[in-house]
Order: structure tokens, then C-alpha cells, then sequence
């Protein structure tokens, strides 16, 4: 049972434009939600979270909305820039301290210049 | 400040031959992750483990795996008789409280 979902496995975006990510989850105990960035041969990289209490958290250029009601997560990335061109990995746990993660499949990013 | 150190990068194993992945975290974090990402797929967790302790393997296989992060030195993933199955990148992950980061992996590839 897929506990984390990302519908879209890819999704190509224009140099400058705002590129949206999507994540799904099911398991209404998920309190803490990550989004990994993944270059290939690489491991991923820690971007951005944000926790169940809030249902908005930004940094820089990378902005997490949270709605719980409809357990439903969004990735934004505002300008998107070629470098930004990888694979980006949704992940959920139970509590924020020392709990497994629960990926999603990933979705591919392509940034055209 | 090193990030979290996995060896090898490329491991290939004949069928039935042991695999052995190491793992060494970052400084200062004390729970360790493996997890196991398979071709076209997510990151799977396999184990979580602090010092001397295994704190939740649910994601382990009941069979030929055994993680380990003892007292003194890196944490250890075995696989004993492998089996082509087991070909996949395995990925380390270390947290001192919140986010983890993770290691560049190990490629196991099983001939």
C-alpha cells in the first residue's frame, strides 16, 4: 500500500516559471512532511519541510503548502532555474524525532532554459 | 563537517557472496537509517538504529539482512547470500533530531 503518493512522474517547466509539485498521503497519523531533491548516482537532499501545525512554510525560492483536510502537500518553486532539474522525492513520517520516512515515488523536473 | 560517508559506491556480488555496506554519519547524530530505493521507485526504509540498539527494522527482510551500529565505528548493512533481487542503490541516513541527511549511497549490483 503506497502510504505517500506523487501522481506525476514528471514534469517539464520553463526557465523563470513557477514549477508545482504535488504530493498525496493516506495516513491520517503523518504529522511531518520533507521534500528531498535527488541528482542522479547521488543521495537526496534535504529541501524543505514542515509540520502539521502550520499549513505553509517558505524558504527562499521553495514554498511547502500543507492541507490537511484533503492530505494533500505542494511543492513550489518560484523562479525555476535550470539547476533545479532533478528528481524530487515527498516524504512523510509519524512525529519529528527520530521516525522512518515514507517516500513517495518521485517526480522528474525538467527545467528548460 | 564531513557529511554522512557511505562505502562503497559500487559494490557487484556473485549470487550466494555476502555484501557488506557501510555507513558513517554525520558528526554528532546518533540515529542511523538504511533505506533501499529499487529501480522506478521511492526510497524504502529498511531500519532504524542509535548506538548498540535497533530501534525499528519493520522494513527489514525476515531473512539474510542484519543492520548494526555498534558503540565504536560505521553502521553496518549485511546481506548474506545474495540474490539478484537484492540489486538496488542503498542509501544511509543520519539525524541528530529532526531532518535527515543522507549518504551518496551504495549501487549493489548482483551478478
Amino acid at each position: 500500500d503506497q502510504q505517500v503518493k506523487q501522481n506525476s512522474p514528471s514534469l517539464s517547466v520553463q526557465e523563470g516559471r513557477i514549477s508545482i509539485l504535488n504530493c498525496d498521503y493516506t495516513n491520517s497519523m503523518f504529522d511531518y512532511f520533507l521534500w528531498y531533491k535527488k541528482y542522479p548516482a547521488e543521495g537526496p537532499t534535504f529541501l524543505i519541510s514542515i509540520s502539521s501545525i502550520k499549513d505553509k512554510n517558505e524558504d527562499g525560492r521553495f514554498t511547502v503548502f500543507l492541507n490537511k483536510s484533503a492530505k494533500h502537500l505542494s511543492l513550489h518553486i518560484v523562479p525555476s532555474q535550470p539547476g533545479d532539474s532533478a528528481v524530487y522525492f515527498c516524504a512523510a513520517s509519524v512525529g519529528e524525532y527520530g521516525n522512518k520516512l515514507v517516500f513517495g515515488a518521485g517526480t522528474i523536473l525538467r527545467v528548460k532554459s | 563537517n564531513a557529511g554522512v560517508m557511505q562505502n562503497p559506491r559500487h559494490l557487484v556480488r556473485r549470487r550466494g557472496q555476502e555484501a557488506r555496506l557501510r555507513c558513517s554519519p554525520m558528526k554528532g547524530h546518533s540515529h542511523v537509517y538504511w533505506y533501499r530505493q529499487l529501480p522506478e521507485e521511492g526510497l524504502k526504509f529498511m531500519v532504524y538504529l542509535q548506538k548498540e540498539n535497533i530501534i525499528d527494522e519493520s522494513g527489514m527482510p525476515k531473512e539474510r539482512f542484519s543492520a548494526e551500529f555498534p558503540k565504536e565505528g560505521p553502521s553496518i548493512l549485511r546481506i548474506q547470500q545474495v540474490v539478484r533481487g537484492d540489486s538496488a542503490a542503498y542509501f544511509c541516513a543520519s539525524s541528530r533530531s529532526t531532518e535527515a541527511f543522507f549518504g551518496q549511497g551504495t549501487r549493489l549490483t548482483v551478478v
